[in-house]
């Protein structure tokens, strides 16, 4: 199984702000990498796939870099609806994994 | 758009059963690999089973195998999954996901509300 592990677990934020997510592989993926977002009592929503495509509808400011065993998530500028959970997610073998999430909270 | 929704949760003893559905619609439910993904209260999410269009093919979580079955029925858009022999650690929302349109079974872009279950005595 492939463990994926998020950093940092928390990060604090104001709007406006500028963020990068990390999800590491314990093995290769390749780019087959995803990320969710998850806001309280929500179902998750698919932000990037295949590690740098933007899933349908979702704003610029959310960009995907890395491939192989080191990825990031990119927020430009933190606007309030974008303080949430983010997983990210692999599709390179079975069992699809997810990461631990990294919550963005309002600092 | 997409629509998703998840029945048959709730509270069970442990080594119960339960089925859980997915009814869908407004898609071409047919042509699509389907999953479920689970929620623990206050953790992260798990991937727990998935199917392809036709039913030929079923992957499962090593957790689940051998206790949860998934189906479907494409003749009424349905998902479904039979879990037996339930555990405290089953304890979950469980999320019906439909996959992305060309990414069979790796992503997921549309989800349900979920459907709480609780393993407890």
């Amino acid at each position: 199984e492939i463990v994926l592990t998020q950093s940092p677990a928390t990060l604090s934020l104001s709007p406006g702000e500028r963020t990068t997510l990390s999800c590491r592989a314990s093995q290769s993926v390749g780019r087959y990498l995803a990320w969710y977002q998850q806001k309280p009592g929500q179902a998750p929503r698919l932000l990037i796939y295949d590690a740098s495509n933007r899933a349908s509808g979702i704003p610029a400011r959310f960009s995907g870099s890395g491939s192989g065993t080191d990825f990031t998530l990119t927020i430009s500028s933190l606007e309030p609806e974008d303080f949430a959970v983010y997983y990210c997610q692999h599709c390179s073998n079975w069992p699809r994994t997810f990461g631990q999430g990294t919550k963005v909270e309002i600092k | 758009e997409v629509q998703l929704v998840e029945s048959g949760g709730g509270l069970v003893q442990p080594g119960g059963s339960l089925r859980l559905s997915c009814a869908a619609s407004r898609f071409s439910f047919s042509s699509f690999w389907m999953s479920w993904v689970r929620q623990a209260p206050g953790r992260g999410l798990e991937w727990v089973a998935n199917i392809k269009p036709d039913g030929s093919e079923k992957y499962y979580v090593d957790s689940v195998k051998g206790r949860f079955t998934i189906s479907r029925d494409n003749a009424k858009s349905s998902l479904s999954l039979q879990m037996n022999s339930l555990r405290a650690e089953d304890t979950a929302v469980y999320y019906c996901a439909r996959d992305l349109p060309g990414y069979p079974g790796s992503y997921w872009d549309s989800w349900g509300q979920g459907t709480r279950v609780s393993v407890s005595s």
